[in-house]
């Protein structure tokens, strides 16, 4: 069973709802990320937290809103999403940044689907 | 800017074939971090293996082995007598160790399929 959980599985909304992901993790890190994958194209990394503050902001659109109250909890904050942001979104965490503390611990994602 | 290529974007196997995966990184740093992810059918990235930049001693865990060469810049996983399991996206990553961006540069990703 995976440390880290995230919820829901699967969500569809349409253009103009306001939804939200969450994501835990259990094993103690510091570190969370949220990461974006879509079909025939790269993961791409959203945004980086560490010790519940943001250190990374990969460019990304203000429709996403990303919140992390504690080191343990994530959340990704969703509104007025376009169809392209369809995809399945990934949460991670790790016990650092640095790359000998930087192997990540992936959940299940959640798949999105914008209508 | 560091940057990791996995030039094969889909490989297609027989079980109990051998099988080895590409990944070729760029970076100036000479300390870095090497990692490889498998994401199978159930959408979760497992982290498979970290190897530093000062440890070129290749390693083996089961059926999967890793061969790091720096010359190459390169970190190739092999996977022997694969199994239909083995199926998934394979994915290599890069993370700068000291004094660089602590942000994981990913390879696009092996799709690699292995039929019964």
């Amino acid at each position: 069973e995976t440390g880290v959980t995230q919820t829901p599985r699967h969500l569809v909304m349409g253009m103009t709802n306001k939804k939200s992901l969450k994501c835990e993790q259990h094993l103690g890190h510091n570190a969370m990320y949220w990461y974006k994958q879509s079909a025939k194209k790269p993961l791409e990394l959203m945004f980086v937290y560490n010790f519940k503050e943001q250190t990374e902001n990969n460019s990304v659109p203000s429709r996403f809103s990303p919140e992390c109250p504690n080191s343990s909890h994530l959340f990704l904050h969703l509104h007025t999403l376009q169809p392209e942001d369809s995809a399945l979104y990934l949460c991670a965490s790790s016990h650092g940044l640095a790359g000998d503390r930087g192997e990540q611990f992936f959940g299940p994602g959640t798949r999105l689907t914008v209508l | 800017a560091q940057k990791v290529t996995q030039a094969q974007t889909e490989i297609s196997v027989v079980e109990k074939e051998d099988v080895t995966l590409d990944c070729v990184y760029e970076t100036r740093d000479t300390t870095y971090y090497l990692f490889w992810y498998k994401q199978p059918p159930s959408g979760e990235l497992v982290f498979l293996i970290r190897r530093n930049s000062f440890d070129e001693q290749n390693e083996i865990s089961g059926r999967y082995s890793w061969n790091f060469q720096k010359s190459t810049s390169s970190f190739n996983f092999t996977i022997t007598a694969s199994q239909v399991v083995d199926s998934a996206v394979y994915f290599c990553a890069l993370i700068l160790g000291s004094g660089g961006s602590y942000i994981p540069t990913f390879g696009r990703g092996t799709s690699l399929i292995v039929h019964p």
